[in-house]
């Protein structure tokens, strides 16, 4: 999982704020996927990027949530209005291409909601 | 919504000692991946299996495809402290190559 940044590494909110997570992927990586793992539970596939573009949301709620993954700088989960049922750890993951399965992950963002 | 089953979900073993953590399926994969998560982090590739029936070693880790690539297994032998962690088994479904499907994971512990 060498090279894919994500920051902030601890993230604490008060219910109703919003929460910006940042992934950098892999140097020469164009596919970002976004994953949340609750307490107990495997990693959910949440949404799918290549620049400028969203491939695949199928995983993120509707409400609340988006993901960007621009042409120059980090790709971005943003969580409008949190609530407790957030607070999970996020993870991002980068593909150097289409047909390559294997990701290479991010330490994670682990937001608190309080 | 292809599910993938771990067991058992938890394993507690002496060092020295082998064990086997399975990943089950009744999806079909176009690959299976297999990482280890340590707490705070994030997971890490051990090893990808993409031919059903194929058998990947790595040291002491051997790692197992299904024939019909539902399911895979990880066997440990003489396990080591070092080896104490979370196991997560992720699938690439056919049609959707990236969008891994996870286990909820075997949290393995070797005591000394």
């Amino acid at each position: 999982n060498a090279g894919v940044m994500q920051n902030p590494r601890h993230l604490v909110r008060r219910r109703g704020q919003e929460a910006r997570l940042r992934c950098s992927p892999v140097k020469g990586h164009s596919h970002v996927y976004w994953y949340r793992q609750l307490p107990e539970e495997g990693l959910k596939f949440m949404v799918y990027l290549q620049k400028e573009n969203i491939i695949d949301e199928s995983g993120m709620p509707k409400e609340r949530f988006s993901a960007e993954f621009p042409k120059e700088g980090p790709s971005i989960l943003r969580i409008q209005q949190v609530v407790r049922g957030d607070s999970a750890a996020y993870f991002c993951a980068s593909l150097r291409g289409q047909g390559l399965t294997e990701a290479f992950f991010g330490q994670g963002t682990r937001l608190t909601v309080v | 919504t292809q599910l993938l089953e771990q067991s058992p979900q938890f394993l507690s073993i002496q060092e020295g000692e082998n064990l086997t953590v399975y990943c089950n399926s009744s999806s079909v994969f176009s690959s299976l991946q297999w990482y280890r998560q340590e707490p705070g982090e994030g997971p890490v590739l051990l090893v990808t299996v993409v031919t059903g029936g194929e058998v990947k070693k790595l040291k002491r880790l051997t790692f197992q495809f299904g024939d019909a690539r539902k399911d895979s297994s990880l066997h440990i032998t003489a396990a080591q402290p070092g080896d104490t962690g979370l196991y997560l088994c992720a699938g690439a479904p056919t049609d959707s190559w990236g969008k891994l499907q996870f286990g909820a994971g075997t949290q393995v512990v070797v005591t000394p």
